[in-house]
């Protein structure tokens, strides 16, 4: 299937702990976003990529970091985890400004 | 700092009727507008996408309509079916920038 795929689909983790998550796209976009949408089901941007570069930045702690191995894929790396980071995460990706395509979500629970 | 508006916040209408879904920006210099349905648990699926340039789309039962200079977008749905009850979320980009902002979406029913 073409689309935009995120692993893990669930993450429960406890305060304090390091994670990852994945996420591949197989439509030859160059562009790659992660989003987080909170618990009043607000989307906001977190990073954007394109041709592996990061050209959004929002105003994130550093304790998230992104990581873009290829066009293909834009990973996001969580540091030291607190309870606020719990949150729905979707990665998304575009051909530049085009339509944006969303994954699943991976649904992060800190305890 | 562009901020995107979504009323109602909550719909809820019967099986077959027409409505309405609106989206209000504050900043109208936009590189295009996209609407997108988000189901309980999923992901956002894209439905329409209005360049700026643009006055609306269409898509099978759904329109949407693009003011840029008033900051307006609606989204008209026709004869609306229980499988359309979802979150509409819209989010606009700014030119230069992929960035999208969103609202915070009407969540839909429609019931049987």
């Amino acid at each position: 299937d073409t689309a935009v795929s995120q692993t893990p689909k669930y993450l429960v983790t406890q305060m304090g702990n390091d994670k990852s998550i994945k996420c591949e796209q197989n439509l030859g976009h160059d562009t790659m976003y992660w989003y987080k949408q909170d618990s009043k089901k607000f989307l906001k941007i977190m990073f954007s990529y394109n041709n592996k570069e990061l050209i959004i930045n929002e105003t994130v702690p550093n304790r998230f970091s992104p990581k873009s191995p290829d066009k293909a894929h834009l990973n996001l790396h969580i540091n030291s985890l607190e309870l606020g980071d719990s949150a729905v995460y979707f990665c998304a990706s575009s051909h530049r400004v085009d339509t944006q395509y969303f994954g699943p979500g991976t649904r992060l629970t800190v305890l | 700092k562009q901020e995107v508006t979504q009323i109602p916040a909550a719909l809820s209408v019967p099986e077959g009727e027409n409505l309405v879904l609106n989206c209000s920006f504050t900043d109208s210099a936009i590189y295009n507008l996209q609407w997108f349905r988000q189901d309980p648990g999923k992901g956002l699926t894209s439905l329409l996408l209005i360049q700026s340039s643009q006055r609306e789309q269409t898509s099978g039962r759904l329109n949407a309509s693009l003011d840029k200079s008033s900051g307006r977008s609606t989204l008209y749905i026709a004869a609306s079916q229980p499988g359309d009850s979802a979150t509409y979320l819209c989010a606009v980009s700014k030119g230069g920038s992929e960035k999208l902002v969103f609202g915070k979406g009407t969540k839909l029913t429609v019931n049987p």
